[in-house]
């Protein structure tokens, strides 16, 4: 199962919106509504920002949301802030059974 | 509130075995999919194993035949066994809980703090 493709970088200036893709296969992110996103600081552990494409857990602010389309899923964080700044990974679950990651986005806020 | 606790990591030599834990509270690891998930040192998350509700286990390919995961229902702890350790092994390893149904659904909404696994002769 190959990694999920993310960009490995992206930046936006305070209060602009950025948006990070996620590419998969038919295996993965085109057969399941089952994508999920992750924040996280060096040090620390992941953090689940986002669940089955497009949910939030209680407590993560609505300026994050998600989407997907065919094989391709999307993080779009809007009114971007400082505090945003963190790499996010990217999830799927596949026809195997099992879990994908993708390699990861440094997001910076410039 | 969930608490997962992670222990067992090392240094150890290529070849060798080792034995995570992964202590649990606020939840019954039993009820969930319980995962181990990896991330080489400045680099990214790896899914490496998840052990369902029924029992089911599953691998990545980079681990199949090598790594076994369990739990102990009566001790509320989810275990990962590594044989045959590679240098490529070298990792922080997470256990990480997904829900399956409600909010968190098929993602990692829990995360352990880690426990770093270094295998280097």
């Amino acid at each position: 199962q190959s990694a999920l493709t993310q960009p490995a970088s992206v930046s936006g200036s305070p209060g602009q919106s950025i948006t990070i893709s996620c590419t998969g296969t038919s295996s993965d992110i085109g057969t399941f509504s089952y994508v999920s996103w992750y924040h996280q600081r060096p040090g620390k552990a992941p953090k689940l920002m986002i669940f089955d494409v497009n949910k939030r857990p209680s407590g993560v602010s609505d300026r994050f949301s998600g989407s997907k389309s065919g094989n391709t899923a999307s993080l779009t964080i809007s009114g971007l802030q400082a505090e945003d700044e963190a790499d996010y990974y990217c999830c799927s679950y596949t026809r195997s059974n099992t879990w994908v990651f993708g390699g990861g986005t440094k997001v910076t806020v410039l | 509130e969930v608490q997962l606790v992670e222990s067992g990591g090392g240094l150890l030599q290529p070849g060798g075995s080792l034995r995570l834990s992964c202590a649990a509270s606020g939840i019954t690891v039993s009820n969930n999919y319980m995962s181990w998930v990896r991330q080489t040192p400045g680099k990214g998350l790896e899914w490496v194993s998840v052990i369902y509700t029924g029992g089911s286990t599953f691998y990545a390919e980079s681990v199949t035949g090598r790594f076994t995961i369990s739990r102990d229902n009566s001790k509320n702890t989810l275990f990962l066994q590594m044989n045959s350790l590679r240098v490529e092994d070298t990792a922080v390893y997470y256990c990480a809980r997904s829900p399956y149904s409600g909010s968190g659904s098929y993602g990692f909404d829990s995360w352990g703090q880690g426990t770093l696994v270094t295998v280097s002769s």
